[in-house]
């Protein structure tokens, strides 16, 4: 069964300042996506960046961005220039390339944006 | 993006009562698909919708306990059936989008007294 790790509870970043949110996950496929969610107090899951496994290049998504290492399976986020409107709770989520009902989320990491 | 509508947005329910989400998509999709978060806690799915067909329920869930009907391609519903305060969660629902990831709707937030 596929795992995802969020190791971290909760974080806090100075406002304009960058922040890395760390994600592990454990499978045996070699084809999948990788995401990460954003769910604010509203409580609507918004997708915030997609990666592929067969993609080398790491994702960007204007001011977010990824470090996937397939070979560790470590997918992070890096929120450069961080806003006010970024605190949130942040999902990693797997799911196998063939199947989107074996979508499987971390635990979530709570995001404090500091004005 | 598929735009999805549930409703309702938040309920406060009794216990032993029922209450159905509805939830509406402006797209044809082939599978929906409804998650529970219990709170504080992540997602969990809770089954696949298909039209023309029954519901997929993942381990630990039951038709008998939620009720999920598909009646056309662009909408579906689930029912929460005799709550108990255990049930008190936000449901949310989902769709697949065209390259891999998963849209959710706004979610529905219940409270089971």
């Amino acid at each position: 069964a596929q795992t995802v790790t969020q190791s971290q509870p909760e974080m806090s970043v100075q406002e304009a300042e960058t922040v890395t949110l760390s994600c592990t996950y454990d499978t045996s496929e070699s084809d999948y996506y990788l995401f990460w969610y954003k769910q604010p107090p509203s409580r609507q899951m918004i997708l915030v960046i997609r990666q592929e496994a067969y993609k080398q290049q790491n994702a960007t998504e204007n001011r977010f961005s990824v470090n996937f290492q397939k070979a560790a399976k470590s997918f992070s986020l890096k929120i450069s220039d961080s806003q006010l409107g970024d605190a949130a709770m942040y999902f990693c989520a797997y799911r196998p390339w063939g199947s989107a009902r074996q979508l499987t989320f971390g635990s979530g990491t709570q995001l404090t944006v500091l004005p | 993006s598929a735009v999805i509508s549930q409703k309702p947005s938040r309920d406060i329910c009794q216990r032993g009562t029922s209450l159905t989400i509805q939830c509406q998509v402006d797209s044809q999709v082939t599978m929906m698909f409804w998650y529970r978060q219990q709170p504080g806690q992540s997602l969990t799915l809770i089954a696949t919708a298909n039209q023309g067909s029954e519901a997929t329920y993942e381990s630990g869930f039951v038709i008998d306990k939620f009720p999920i009907s598909r009646p056309n391609l662009t909408f579906s519903t689930l029912t929460v059936s005799n709550m108990s305060p255990e049930d008190s969660s936000i449901y949310l629902c989902s769709v697949e989008g065209l390259t891999g990831e998963l849209f959710f709707g706004e979610g529905s937030r219940l409270t089971v007294l």
